[in-house]
């Protein structure tokens, strides 16, 4: 297993500031990961965090909003840059180790960020 | 495309047994999870399947059938403490985990 925090646990931010969003392991892993959950929806994956390269994101996402970096195996950050109202959400850092028998994600507690 | 179904809703009785049924088309298949989520905390694991047949961990047992592309999650002895979103997640043959919308499963006395 892994265990994961997050900083902030949460957070309220002004429109048009940026936000930077911490995840640490307890222990090295292969796969880093940053969601999205809005309010009563489904988890919705932004990137997968790349160590020594960039990130890889996903669909509606781009790096000059959500930049992303992972300077080693047990670190990564997300930045929410110029935020708007329609950024407030949980933003979940997962993990999972390749090589077990099968690729369990590991979920830390959240960031709940608002934005006015 | 990628598409995983889960019920949105579902209402069961303390002390019952529920079935929370996860259909998916997905590229490719290297397992099928199901986490919980209480509310305002972050998902846990519950389950994985690789290979057909029924995984019993508990109260908790969990169903996957490939040709079907379909899988169940049953919760046998209903608690309170059992309210809570399911989700149902594929994991592709490129590694990424496809998730589905979450079944909020409501626990009454």
């Amino acid at each position: 297993s892994a265990v994961i925090s997050q900083k902030p646990s949460r957070d309220i931010c002004q429109r048009g500031t940026s936000l930077t969003i911490q995840c640490q392991v307890d222990s090295q892993v292969t796969m880093m990961f940053w969601y999205r959950q809005q309010p009563g929806q489904s988890l919705t994956l932004i990137a997968t965090a790349n160590q020594g390269s960039e990130a890889t994101y996903e669909s509606g996402f781009v790096i000059d909003k959500f930049p992303i970096s992972r300077p080693n195996l047990t670190f990564s950050t997300l930045t929410v840059s110029n935020m708007s109202p329609e950024d407030s959400s949980i933003y979940l850092c997962s993990v999972s180790k390749l090589g077990q028998d099968y690729n369990e994600q590991f979920f830390g507690p959240g960031t709940r960020l608002t934005v006015l | 495309g990628q598409n995983i179904d889960q019920p949105t809703e579902m209402t069961a009785t303390e002390g019952a047994i529920v079935q929370i049924n996860c259909t998916y088309q997905t590229s490719g298949f290297n397992g099928l999870f199901w986490y919980q989520q209480h509310a305002g905390e972050a998902p846990t694991f519950l389950s994985y399947n690789v290979l057909d047949g029924l995984e019993e961990k508990g109260r908790f047992s969990s169903f996957l059938s490939r040709s079907k592309g379909y899988s169940y999650l049953l919760l046998k002895e209903l608690q309170m403490k059992d309210s809570a979103s399911y989700l149902c997640a594929v994991l592709t043959s490129n590694y990424q985990l496809i998730w589905g919308a979450g079944t909020k499963l409501i626990i009454k006395p």
